[in-house]
């Protein structure tokens, strides 16, 4: 079964800096979707940022962009100029047609 | 508005009382789900509907029933809660492909079984 792992519980980052967030992924399948998913205090689900595993080159969106590594299965996040908004859960999650998995996730906290 | 209206947004409910969680998406999806998230363990996929009739279970199916009798509503049914299923309770939509297409979220609902 595919499993999506992040080994980080809690990040920390002052405003205005860079922070990485890593994520691995367990998937025998070479066509499939990885994604970024921010969850803040209100519970919403919010879509980041989305990779297609076929694409080499990597997704980027404003301030936040992967790091896709196909072979290695892995798909880390990186937040740039960091701001007390980016403050919340982060899930890294894996979708291929009806499989949709999420991992752990990994609690941002921003300091000013 | 394209939304997913999930209801109740909070329970409290005794072990072995019957509850239904609502869950309604406006954009004509094909696909929908139910997901339960724990400190830990992040989502895990309960069931999931790929049309009208059609419905499968995910990872953590146990304890839960839905049905999908109408495409737009997708319930979440536990017959006999227990105190493991407090959890906190999504419902998701998309439109059904490859795995690309953006998953719609409901707001969330944080269930309490004592």
């Amino acid at each position: 079964a595919q499993t999506v792992t992040q080994s980080q519980p809690e990040m920390s980052v002052q405003e205005a800096e860079t922070v990485t967030l890593s994520c691995t992924y367990d998937t025998s399948e070479s066509d499939y979707y990885l994604f970024w998913y921010k969850q803040p205090p209100s519970r919403q689900m919010i879509l980041v940022i989305r990779q297609e595993a076929y694409k080499q080159q990597n997704a980027t969106e404003n301030r936040f962009s992967v790091n896709f590594q196909k072979a290695a299965k892995s798909f880390s996040l990186k937040i740039s100029d960091s701001q007390l908004g980016d403050a919340a859960m982060y899930f890294c999650a894996y979708r291929r047609y009806n499989d949709m998995r999420f991992g752990a996730g990994t609690r941002l906290t921003v300091k000013p | 508005e394209a939304q997913v209206t999930q209801n109740p947004r909070y329970l409290i409910t005794v072990t072995g009382k019957k509850l239904t969680v609502t869950c309604s998406q406006n954009m004509n999806h094909e696909y929908m789900s139910w997901y339960r998230q724990d400190p830990g363990l992040g989502l895990r996929q309960i069931y999931y509907s790929m049309n009208v009739e059609v419905t499968d279970k995910g990872d953590v199916p146990e304890g839960y029933k839905v049905s999908r009798k109408e495409k737009r509503n997708f319930p979440l049914i536990l017959e006999s809660p227990s105190p493991n299923q407090t959890s906190l309770y999504f419902c998701a939509s998309s439109l059904l492909g490859q795995g690309a297409e953006k998953l719609f979220f409901g707001s969330g609902t944080q269930l309490s079984v004592l």
